[in-house]
């Protein structure tokens, strides 16, 4: 249990194109989901935390009007970069936690597999 | 969310016990210890998380003190698959605590 996927895992595409990236939670659901970038070599950092049918929360630094973050079902939150740019190619990642019930411990973050996204 | 101090990197030989330390001096008492790790180029995976009594799941064991300021997470017999990053977080358990990634160890497996 507790599998998160990500949907492309990696793409590429032209400078001033829009990507949309899927999340989705497999076998649980997921009232919170969080969009998390990492650059080669560092951490990850957060980006932005979604709840089920509300706007989501950006972290300070992070524009909002350009990382467009949907979360539409307890199942799916999708991430789009629009009018990308080269300093927009990144590992971009996604983690879901477990509501309550049963099924994954409460309240523990699981993570996708992250989808590699490039800029040209 | 309290800050957590992790060595950087460290080795360990193939087949032997890696145990990786943390420090989270700041701790409060709401505050749950988490830890994942991270093989190079995928998303983080879930190992164990505690609260105040050492806990054990296939993976690992946590090991955290008594006063809750450090923890430690035991591979018992790691493997070369075991190579990765592992970080070490400290979060509340409220609707609201997300996970904060440090710098985390880089733990090296060796033949």
């Amino acid at each position: 249990g507790a599998v998160v996927s990500q949907h492309p895992s990696r793409v590429i595409c032209k400078s001033g194109t829009s990507v949309k990236i899927e999340c989705r939670s497999l076998d649980f659901q997921a009232t919170t989901m969080f969009w998390y970038r990492q650059f080669p070599k560092q951490s990850l950092m957060l980006m932005a935390t979604s709840n089920e049918g509300s706007k989501a929360t950006y972290e300070q630094g992070v524009e909002k009007d350009k990382f467009l973050i949907n979360h539409a079902s307890l199942t799916l939150s999708t991430l789009t970069v629009t009018s990308a740019h080269p300093e927009d190619s990144s590992f971009y990642i996604c983690s879901a936690r477990a509501s309550g019930g049963r099924g994954p411990s409460t309240d523990t973050q699981y993570f996708g597999p992250g989808t590699r996204l490039t800029v040209l | 969310d309290a800050k957590t101090t992790q060595p950087p990197s460290m080795d360990c030989a193939e087949g032997r016990a890696a145990n990786l330390p943390c420090n989270h001096s700041t701790i409060s008492g709401n505050e749950y210890v988490y830890w994942y790790r991270q093989i190079h180029s995928q998303g983080p995976q879930y190992i164990i998380h505690g609260l105040k009594n050492n806990e054990t799941n296939e993976m690992a064991s946590l090991i955290i003190t008594e006063d809750r300021k450090s923890s430690t997470l035991i591979l018992p017999h790691a493997t070369l698959r075991d190579t990765a990053v592992y970080y070490c977080i400290v979060r509340g358990n409220n609707a609201g605590n997300m996970l904060t990634f440090g710098g985390g160890t880089r733990l090296m497996v060796k033949p």
